[in-house]
């Protein structure tokens, strides 16, 4: 069983508000990653970080942003909510190269 | 680029085996996963395959790697109504095994008939 949380799990918010979706685990791992989950069921990865103070951009473009502060605290920024953030948010965890552990997942609605 | 394809739906019938397959193109994959999701819910490791070995089996599951074709399959025995939901196949690409970010398929939908 991974320990790995997200919260909140479901958030509706109107366009222009700033959100943070936490995720914390408490595995220890190194390496944590966002997911976003479209409605067509495809995962692509738009953050990852290798350690504290480190992160990257992924594969798909995204306007928001991570920190990395604490090895088990990876939260996400978006400053200025619109319609087409409307997705699913997955975090995930792995110690190095190992397997990866996700959350239950942030179902996000802007309005 | 790294690609990773499955088909979109299975139906079959409870009590019967359920094969999904996954084709990808990166030859320099190191793990190769299968993931489960559950309607509204995040992604479930089900079981993963280094990519030296033909195949794994953990009771009602069994995956079988075939390297050469680049093909991965997930046998699930005796399937229950409580299986229905979208399993996902992922790989760690070789251009990410430093990153370790995992490429996905589509997903698969099995749906059970009782």
């Amino acid at each position: 069983e991974a320990d790995i949380y997200q919260t909140p799990r479901y958030l509706v918010i109107g366009t222009g508000k700033k959100i943070t979706l936490e995720c914390s685990q408490t595995m220890g791992h190194d390496k944590m990653y966002w997911y976003q989950q479209d409605p067509g069921m495809e995962l692509h990865l738009i953050h990852y970080s290798y350690g504290v103070n480190s992160t990257e951009k992924g594969d798909l473009s995204s306007e928001s942003t991570v920190s990395r502060i604490r090895t088990e605290h990876f939260p996400l920024t978006l400053e200025s909510a619109r319609p087409s953030h409307t997705s699913q948010y997955l975090c995930a965890s792995s110690e190095g190269r190992s397997v990866q552990y996700f959350g239950a997942g942030t179902r996000l609605s802007v309005l | 680029g790294e690609d990773v394809e499955q088909s979109l739906f299975l139906s079959v019938r409870e009590g019967d085996s359920s094969v999904i397959n996954c084709t990808y193109t990166d030859s320099s994959s190191t793990y190769l996963y299968w993931y489960k999701q559950e309607p509204g819910a995040g992604l479930q490791l089900l079981t993963y395959i280094f990519s030296n070995m033909d195949m794994k089996q953990d009771q009602r599951l069994t995956v079988l790697l075939n390297k050469k074709d680049k093909h991965l399959s997930l046998r699930i025995a005796d399937t229950q109504t409580g299986d229905s939901a979208i399993y996902f196949c992922a790989e760690t690409g070789g251009y990410g095994g430093a990153t370790n970010k995992l490429i996905f398929g589509t997903g698969t939908l099995l749906a059970v008939q009782p």
